[in-house]
């Protein structure tokens, strides 16, 4: 089945620690996003990439560092220097850049910092 | 500031009944979508409008795109408790899918 698979669906960490979410998809889309969305808000874009080894940051992208080095694979690292990093984590990828695209979405990671 | 405008922030209704909530822009909307989300789980895509007047439905589930394409509306009828859930409006701005906050649909038996 075609999809995008994030994992894992729960995570934590401590403070202080780099922790890296897990985002792939085997829809053979070229553009993948990364967003972050906290109880009561919208979602809120961090990064995200056209294609293969390009990526743009997004409206908070501050404290998250991204790679694009395979087409299937877009790895979120949430650093020690995000504030409050503790909120739902969604993927999503769509064929092609751009807001007129369908974005499909994976299940989320929820992170937790303690 | 937010671009889209979604009303009401949260909703209850009694199965059966029927439910409308809206998403508006102070821009022109260029392709809107309308996404469902259960609690801590990802967004399932609904329905995408385009073209102004448009209305498009699935199962009990009718979105409508007003003229102006800066108000959508979503109207469930018959409501059941699967409807339950968050409804996210995004919309192409900016050559971005941004979104709305979303609104909260609870369905009590």
């Amino acid at each position: 089945d075609g999809g995008i698979t994030q994992s894992p669906k729960y995570l934590f960490r401590k403070e202080g620690q780099n922790v890296t979410l897990s985002c792939e998809q085997n829809l053979n889309h070229d553009a993948m996003y990364w967003y972050r969305q906290d109880p009561g808000q919208g979602l809120r874009l961090i990064y995200y990439s056209q294609i293969v080894n390009d990526f743009q940051k997004g409206d908070i992208a501050e404290g998250y560092s991204v790679s694009r080095e395979k087409k299937e694979s877009f790895p979120l690292t949430v650093t020690s220097a995000q504030k409050n990093p503790t909120a739902f984590y969604l993927c999503a990828s769509s064929i092609a850049a751009g807001g007129y695209n369908e974005q499909f979405f994976g299940p989320g990671t929820r992170l937790t910092v303690l | 500031s937010q671009e889209l405008e979604q009303s009401p922030q949260s909703l209850i209704v009694q199965e059966g009944k029927n439910l409308t909530i809206n998403c508006t822009s102070s821009k022109t909307l260029y392709g809107l979508y309308w996404y469902k989300q259960k609690y801590g789980e990802g967004l399932i895509f609904l329905m995408m409008l385009q073209k102004g007047g448009e209305e498009k439905s699935h199962e009990k589930i009718t979105a409508k795109l007003d003229e102006k394409k800066q108000q959508s509306s979503l109207h469930i009828t018959a409501s059941q408790p699967s409807h339950a859930g968050i409804y996210l409006c995004g919309a192409d701005l900016n050559n971005r899918l941004a979104f709305g906050k979303g609104n909260q649909v609870v369905v009590i038996p």
